[in-house]
């Protein structure tokens, strides 16, 4: 049981150019999040899907896409990425009693 | 007012000490309540659940007060494998609010 995987670990972009975060779970649930975590700011929400086909906006969209194709699946998609969008990214799933399990993470830096 | 606040530390502890951590939140209609752990450089992990009348696990003690809206963590027995940032955090319907954290150092 693998939880929640996150691809790819680590990138660096240059500005302007486009990327996706992949974040895929195995435990058959319907909520899924994105989260940003930067120094002095702890998490803040990005987008959010409550289930398959669906997406919402977070505390801090702006500069960020998502899809929800599949249940497993929740892709974050930067198109044009920008300095402040350096960052680590997790992705995390909830769970029944409403506790949320994350994935390892996604550090990328925008030179 | 921040949805949820915690002094953010550091704590500086000796083995074996014991040491807690309190955290407030504003909304009210909060409905689940948790400790999270963070490792450096690693993603939040579930540490507990905070239920209204209190609940332990081994070293570890959560209480909350609805009333004043306030939550604790009692970390009995410190170890140094305890050192890590504690994340509080609140749910309201979709969302979790997250705390900063407060950063526990717990020395030899």
């Amino acid at each position: 049981n693998a939880g929640v995987t996150q691809t790819p670990k680590f990138r660096v972009l240059k500005t302007g150019q486009s990327m996706t975060l992949l974040c895929a779970q195995d435990m058959n649930h319907e909520y899924m999040y994105w989260y940003r975590q930067d120094p002095g700011m702890g998490l803040r929400l990005i987008h959010y899907s409550v289930g398959e086909g669906t997406t919402a906006k977070g505390e801090v969209p702006d500069g960020y896409n998502v899809s929800r194709l599949k249940k497993q699946n929740f892709l974050l998609g930067l198109e044009s990425a920008a300095p402040s969008q350096t960052s680590v990214y997790f992705c995390a799933s909830r769970g029944t009693r409403n506790e949320q399990y994350f994935g390892p993470g996604t550090r990328l830096t925008v030179t | 007012r921040k949805e949820v606040e915690q002094d953010p530390g550091p704590f500086n502890v000796p083995e074996g000490a014991t040491v807690a951590f309190n955290c407030t939140y504003s909304n009210s209609a909060s409905q689940s309540f948790f400790w999270y752990r963070q490792d450096c450089r690693k993603e939040p992990k579930l540490l507990m659940s905070v239920y209204s009348s209190g609940n332990e696990d081994g070293r570890f003690t959560a209480q909350l007060n609805r009333a004043s809206q306030y939550i604790s963590l009692l970390i009995r027995d410190s170890k140094l494998s305890d050192s890590a940032t504690y994340l509080c955090v609140v749910s309201s319907g979709y969302a979790l609010n997250f705390g900063k954290g407060t950063s526990l150092l717990v020395t030899p």
